[in-house]
């Protein structure tokens, strides 16, 4: 039984390109939840998805950031225009139904040129 | 407003007991996590204990809540040295479909 993935686990973009971050949950979780750890801080909260529904974004910054969740495939979490402030650690995580457990994927470290 | 506090960093001896405190300021948290981070990786879940409970031990852990003073502490008996990583404190605010809020991790370095 897979846990969560994502990939890449490194990403290298200089400023003004586009990231593009993907998470595959566990295998029967329909609940991801992105999360942004910048150098020596804890994980801060970016948004949370169903399949097909942004259920609460309110940690994602208003302009460049977006995600989904589509029915078929994986979480994407997609980062346009970066600026050297975007770089950080990006984590997904899963769960089996609302306020259970989350568990985290390796996460994706991006590094903004 | 939500905040978990940790004291940033801990050094124990080979064979010591750790013990990593957290605060929290919501004192409608339904759960309270306890999650390690090794360099470089993700974050695995140690262990969480429900709010309505005081202690709750699995094997070298234990973990005691003091819901009265917004209180969470993480025991690690006989500490090794594969135990020094970062530890997360997180809780989850009692709303219905927000996420973990998580303090800045305790350093745990352990000497032999």
């Amino acid at each position: 039984n897979a846990g969560v993935m994502q990939n890449p686990r490194h990403l290298v973009r200089r400023r003004g390109q586009e990231a593009r971050l993907r998470c595959s949950p566990m295998k029967g979780h329909s609940h991801v939840y992105w999360y942004r750890q910048l150098p020596e801080e804890g994980l801060k909260f970016m948004v949370y998805l169903q399949k097909e529904n942004i259920i609460d974004e309110s940690g994602m910054p208003k302009e460049r950031f977006s995600a989904e969740f589509p029915k078929e495939g994986p979480s994407i979490l997609r980062i346009q225009q970066v600026v050297r402030g975007d770089s950080a650690a990006y984590f997904c995580a899963s769960s089996p139904t609302l306020k259970e457990t989350q568990y985290f994927g390796p996460g994706t470290r991006l590094l903004v040129l | 407003g939500e905040d978990v506090e940790q004291s940033l960093f801990l050094s124990v001896r080979e064979g010591d007991s750790s013990v990593i405190n957290c605060t929290y300021t919501d004192s409608s948290s339904t759960y309270l996590y306890w999650y390690k981070q090794e360099p470089g990786a993700g974050l695995q879940l140690l262990t969480y204990i429900f709010s309505n409970m005081d202690m709750k031990q699995d094997q070298r852990l234990t973990v005691l809540l003091n819901k009265k003073d917004k209180h969470l502490s993480l025991r690690i008996a006989d500490t090794q040295t594969g135990d020094s990583a970062i530890y997360f404190c997180a809780e989850t605010p009692n709303q219905a479909g927000t996420a973990l809020i998580f303090g800045k991790g305790t350093t745990l370095s352990v000497s032999s």
